[in-house]
């Protein structure tokens, strides 16, 4: 299974555009990049899920490069309320009799500030 | 939006008892997991479950562990005889079917159960 590297923590202020980049060199053809987002004592939230180029939804954008070994996840203007744990993982496609699992890594801390 | 619920929000028990953990899936989906995270560490694989079917396991699915769908809408892991490192939050997640080939439906988690062992 693909591994990801995404730093431990990131620090930004209210309003401004965030963008927390991944890095999963042994990504497999079929396997698709998915982001989340963990509160304290709460589940991880699904934000976003690409396979390759750009993906936009409400909250967050995705830009997937040609060679799909990295990925950024952009979140516009952000609020004191996107202080939280984000998570990049890949694969998690079901293949066969398996249903697919997630692989959890510490994620990126991201504080913003008033 | 539909989303997983998970019940109780917060379970107290006695080392050696069962425990039951409840998990009512989003209403139209057929692929259902069991996650924990121990406080501080990393959200860890426990089962995956289709077609009232275990489809994989982790090793840390050991024979204490069962998971059960006895209706058409929940979803229970049990904990036969609980031990001090099952103190954790325990996380449900469901899946739906693919729409299409080449394409995929990421998971969708509930907020929990914290399950303490005293």
């Amino acid at each position: 299974l693909a591994k990801t590297t995404q730093p431990i923590s990131m620090d930004s202020y209210e309003g401004q555009e965030v963008n927390i980049t991944c890095s999963h060199n042994n990504i497999a053809t079929n396997d698709y990049i998915t982001w989340y987002q963990q509160f304290p004592s709460q589940g991880p939230r699904f934000i976003i899920q690409g396979y390759k180029t750009k993906v936009t939804n409400e909250v967050a954008s995705l830009f997937i490069p040609a060679d799909r070994k990295s990925s950024t996840l952009s979140l516009p203007r952000v609020s004191l309320s996107d202080t939280a744990v984000y998570y990049c993982l890949v694969g998690d496609v079901p293949r066969g009799s398996t249903l697919g699992r997630l692989y959890f890594g510490r994620g990126t801390q991201l504080t913003v500030w008033p | 939006e539909p989303e997983v619920t998970q019940t109780p929000s917060h379970q107290v028990t006695q080392m050696g008892q069962e425990v039951i953990l409840r998990c009512v899936p989003i209403s139209n989906h057929l692929y259902f997991y069991w996650y924990r995270q121990i406080l501080g560490q990393k959200v860890e694989f426990l089962v995956s479950f289709y077609n009232n079917e275990i489809s994989e396991k982790s090793e840390i699915f050991d024979d204490q562990f069962s998971v059960e769908r006895p209706d058409g809408s929940n979803f229970t892991l049990k904990i036969r005889s609980t031990k001090l490192e099952d103190s954790a939050m325990y996380f449900c997640a469901s899946r739906g079917r693919a729409a299409r080939v080449n394409s995929n439906q990421p998971q969708h988690f509930g907020d929990g159960t914290r399950l303490s062992i005293l």
